[in-house]
This record gives structure tokens, C-alpha cells and sequence, in this order.
């Protein structure tokens, strides 16, 4: 993996629907890395930041892994709800330094 | 507390002209970043500064475009002279210095650049 890379690049799921979503990184000098929600028409928001392999974070109904030696990340909404629609941004950091590399998103839809 | 601010919101100006946004990061932050988003390449990453020195402007698209950190609570980005395809959404962000990037960047509500 050269860059990161998000999938699935766009979903639909109703109300109370479980998701996730996978973010790849280039696993080689990792540093960290990021989750961002981005909502239409604002700005981006950071979720969580994680720079341990093995590393879990939780927000509310929202959770994240992290396997540096495989270079993936999975992002997890439990019960979606309409307002958890956005785009769902992951960026890296690798060799050092604050340089984000942000994937493409995936963009996720919640319908009642 | 105040979040990152930049100004202006909207910009619309003709070809050829000089454009300058700019950016108030949030209080204690001493990391900046400016980014621009296009439909066709996504958040790409111009510049940033650390302590108010530029560390990496491979992003920077070309001559045309400076950017600028005076002192550690204003930045500018310049475009001139401006181009249509430098037309795009121009974002803002900031962090506290961590090691490796461990601290989450918050951004601006961003500059819709309109070059027409």
C-alpha cells in the first residue's frame, strides 16, 4: 500500500443498522493515525487519533482499531442514526513529522 | 474558546487577480496547515508550519501560490496571479506539536474560492 485507501466509498443503511468502514495505510515508518467526520457544507472534526498497534477508541456509538503491522484501520458505528450521515475521512502519518495523508472517505447515508 | 477562524467565507474575483486568505489558528497551537479540496483530488495538503516556520511545501501547487505565518496567530495563503483552476474550497487547520502527529488537527470553516 503506496496511499491510503478507504472502502467502501460510499454506503447506504437504515436507522439502527451496525457499520464499518476499512482505511489501509502504508504500514512501513508509521506514525499515526487519524479519523475525521465531515459533515456537508462544514468542516472536518477529528474522531480519534491512534498511534499504537492494537490500539481501540471509542466515542459514543463510534469505535476504531488499529493494526500498524497489516496497515488497516476499521471505523465501527453501533445503531447508526440519521445524524451520524457524513463522510468518513482516515489520514496517516508516516516518517515522521505532522504531514496528513488523507484517504477519499467513504461516505455513509443513514435512512429512517 | 475559539475555534481556528479564516477569512473570508466566499471570495469571487476575476483571473488574474491577487487573492489572500487567511487563517487565525486556535490559541496555543503551534502547528498550521492549509489544505484545498477539489472534487477531482479530494483534502490535499499544501503546506504547514511548525513554530511559525514552513517544514513542508511539496504540496504547494506552484510559483503561484506563497503562504506565509508572520507570528504564531495569523497565516496567509496568496494565490497570484489567480487562475479558474485554482478554484476550490482553501481549509485551515491546526494542532498542538506532538510527537509523530499523535494530536488531532481542527480546521477552519474554510475560503470557497471562486476565480472566474
Amino acid at each position: 500500500i503506496l496511499n491510503v485507501e478507504q472502502s467502501p466509498q460510499s454506503l447506504h443503511v437504515q436507522e439502527g443498522d451496525s457499520t464499518n468502514f476499512t482505511c489501509s495505510f502504508p504500514s512501513s515508518n508509521f506514525y499515526a493515525l487519524h479519523w475525521y467526520r465531515w459533515e456537508t457544507a462544514k468542516s472536518p472534526e477529528a474522531l480519534f487519533v491512534m498511534t499504537l498497534n492494537g490500539d481501540e477508541k471509542k466515542k459514543g456509538r463510534i469505535s476504531a482499531t488499529l493494526n500498524t503491522k497489516e496497515g488497516y484501520s476499521y471505523l465501527y458505528i453501533k445503531g447508526s442514526q440519521p445524524e451520524d450521515s457524513a463522510t468518513y475521512l482516515c489520514a496517516s502519518i508516516t516518517g515522521g513529522g505532522n504531514k496528513l495523508t488523507f484517504g477519499t472517505g467513504t461516505q455513509l447515508k443513514v435512512e429512517l | 474558546d475559539a475555534g481556528v477562524i479564516q477569512s473570508p467565507r466566499h471570495e469571487v474575483t476575476e483571473m488574474g487577480q491577487e487573492v489572500t486568505l487567511r487563517c487565525k489558528p486556535i490559541s496555543g497551537h503551534n502547528s498550521l496547515f492549509w489544505y484545498r479540496q477539489t472534487m477531482m483530488r479530494g483534502l490535499e495538503l499544501l503546506i504547514y508550519f511548525n513554530n511559525n516556520v514552513p517544514i513542508d511545501d511539496s504540496g504547494m501547487p506552484e510559483d503561484r501560490f506563497s503562504a506565509k505565518m508572520p507570528n504564531a496567530s495569523f497565516s496567509t495563503l496568496k494565490i497570484q496571479p489567480s487562475e479558474p483552476r485554482d478554484s476550490a474550497v482553501y481549509f485551515c487547520a491546526s494542532s498542538s506539536q506532538g510527537v509523530g502527529g499523535n494530536q488531532p488537527q481542527h480546521f477552519g470553516d474554510g475560503t470557497r474560492l471562486s476565480i472566474l
